[in-house]
């Protein structure tokens, strides 16, 4: 997934516990998002930038903070975790011919 | 919001086989796009269409955009046990949308025991 890291790739957290999940592109795109995927609900849209100093709720922002650091980073924060926050997050930034190009994801186990 | 449809939410393939996938939506979008994803990674693009009644092929791998512009397919002819993941549709809007992606829910491909 070449153009867009995230770290770490594994985080156990205790429910109360905060968190900051970082993502970087080195491809120079106004656009970045992060997604939760569960299973059978495919990928859903958390938050959203559109361009550096902007951003916007998506389908499932409760519990989420997020902040566009630069054009660059997006990162997205929970600043008290829940169970039903145990999902596997996705940062995405455009891809060339549409779509996105997704990094490789974060395994968060809420306990 | 929008929805997507995607069926089978799971099958199992024996090699050699063809199989397909579809999604629906209960509205249109612009461009549809089909990934798949291995474990452990991220979804990675398949085949992307942009207009409505378009196929387009990606060697064993067939797509449709359909007429109404709220389905698409996915067939895989032959398939060999390295398609064992799973595969999700998606679509988009453009621009004013903030080219979000909507996706749907993912069809697991399993190999027959």
């Amino acid at each position: 997934n070449a153009g867009v890291t995230q770290t770490p790739k594994f985080q156990v957290l205790k429910t109360g516990q905060s968190m900051t999940l970082q993502c970087a592109q080195d491809m120079n795109h106004n656009s970045m998002y992060w997604y939760r995927q569960d299973p059978g609900m495919g990928l859903r849209l958390i938050y959203y930038s559109a361009s550096e100093g902007t951003t916007d709720k998506g389908e499932v922002p409760n519990g989420y903070n997020v902040s566009r650091l630069n054009k660059r980073e997006f990162s997205l924060r929970l600043e008290s975790a829940a169970p039903s926050q145990t999902s596997v997050y996705f940062c995405a930034s455009p891809a060339p011919n549409y779509g996105y190009t997704f990094g490789s994801g974060t395994r968060l186990t809420v306990v | 919001g929008q929805q997507l449809n995607q069926s089978p939410q799971s099958m199992f393939i024996q090699e050699g086989e063809d199989v397909s996938m579809n999604c629906t939506s209960s509205s249109i979008f612009n461009t549809w796009l089909w990934y798949k994803q291995d474990p452990g990674e991220g979804p990675v693009l398949l085949i992307a269409l942009y207009k409505a009644g378009e196929l387009t092929s990606n060697g064993r791998l067939t797509a449709q955009f359909g007429i109404t512009r709220k389905d698409s397919f996915l067939n895989i002819s032959a398939s060999i046990p390295s398609d064992v993941g799973i595969y999700f549709c998606a679509g988009q809007l453009h621009k004013a949308a903030g080219n979000k992606l909507t996706f749907g829910g993912g069809t697991r491909v399993l190999v027959k025991p």
